[in-house]
């Protein structure tokens, strides 16, 4: 059974440093990685999609990467700002499968 | 509409009560999933349609959670005789390709407290 794990659980930053969050995922069998966003009493907010033959994703301030063998993705983010705060989750499929999700960082930037 | 909307927003439910929450994907998405978000918690998928064949209902936790989607569009997830763990934030999402798990678009969430 796949199972996603975030670390960390909650980090908490100044403004304006670069972060990076983990995700790692035990059964390395996945099409897609997903990394999103979900603010506080509201839905999920898809951020970078990278499929299983890619190793990295960018879009604007933020890059993403996968290293399907060793089951690991990182999100990079550059230049926090205090709209970054949120929670980031990161989900993995196997194909036309229902996304499994890790817990969750819940990123806090501090002005 | 643009994206994939969900009602009621909120339900406050006496614990006994039936709900039904709908889901309302972006036109022409094809897949249609139900996940359930406790408090601090990743989403759990619940069931899974793909038009209106329901291919996947091994996330249901219990024989009172029932969803359909009788024509391929509008999902709807009833939860009968709710009880106090059935509190949660139901997500819904849909995505356009087949059997190729694309981008999943998600709707805001309809957030069940059941008193």
């Amino acid at each position: 059974k796949q199972e996603v794990t975030q670390i960390p659980a909650a980090l908490s930053v100044p403004e304006g440093e670069n972060l990076v969050l983990n995700c790692s995922f035990t059964d390395s069998a996945i099409y897609n990685l997903q990394w999103f966003r979900q603010d506080p009493g509201k839905g999920l907010t898809s951020l970078l999609l990278i499929q299983s033959s890619q190793r990295e994703q960018t879009s604007g301030r933020l890059n993403a990467s996968l290293d399907k063998s060793s089951g690991r993705s990182t999100l990079y983010i550059a230049a926090s700002q205090p709209g970054d705060s949120a929670t980031y989750l990161c989900a993995v499929d196997s194909g036309n499968t229902p996304l499994v999700f890790g817990k969750g960082t819940r990123l806090s930037v501090i002005a | 509409g643009a994206g994939v909307s969900q009602s009621p927003r909120y339900k406050v439910a006496k614990r006994g009560q039936d709900v039904a929450l709908r889901c309302d994907p972006i036109s022409g998405h094809v897949s249609l999933f139900w996940y359930q978000q406790a408090l601090g918690q990743g989403p759990e998928f619940l069931t899974y349609f793909q038009n209106e064949a329901q291919l996947d209902k091994s996330g249901l936790p219990s024989d009172r959670f029932f969803a359909e989607r009788p024509e391929g569009s509008v999902s709807t997830l009833k939860i009968q005789r709710t009880q106090q763990e059935d509190s949660a934030v139901y997500l819904c999402a849909s995505s356009h390709p087949t059997g190729s798990g694309g981008w999943q678009f998600f709707g805001p969430g309809t957030r069940l407290t059941v008193l």
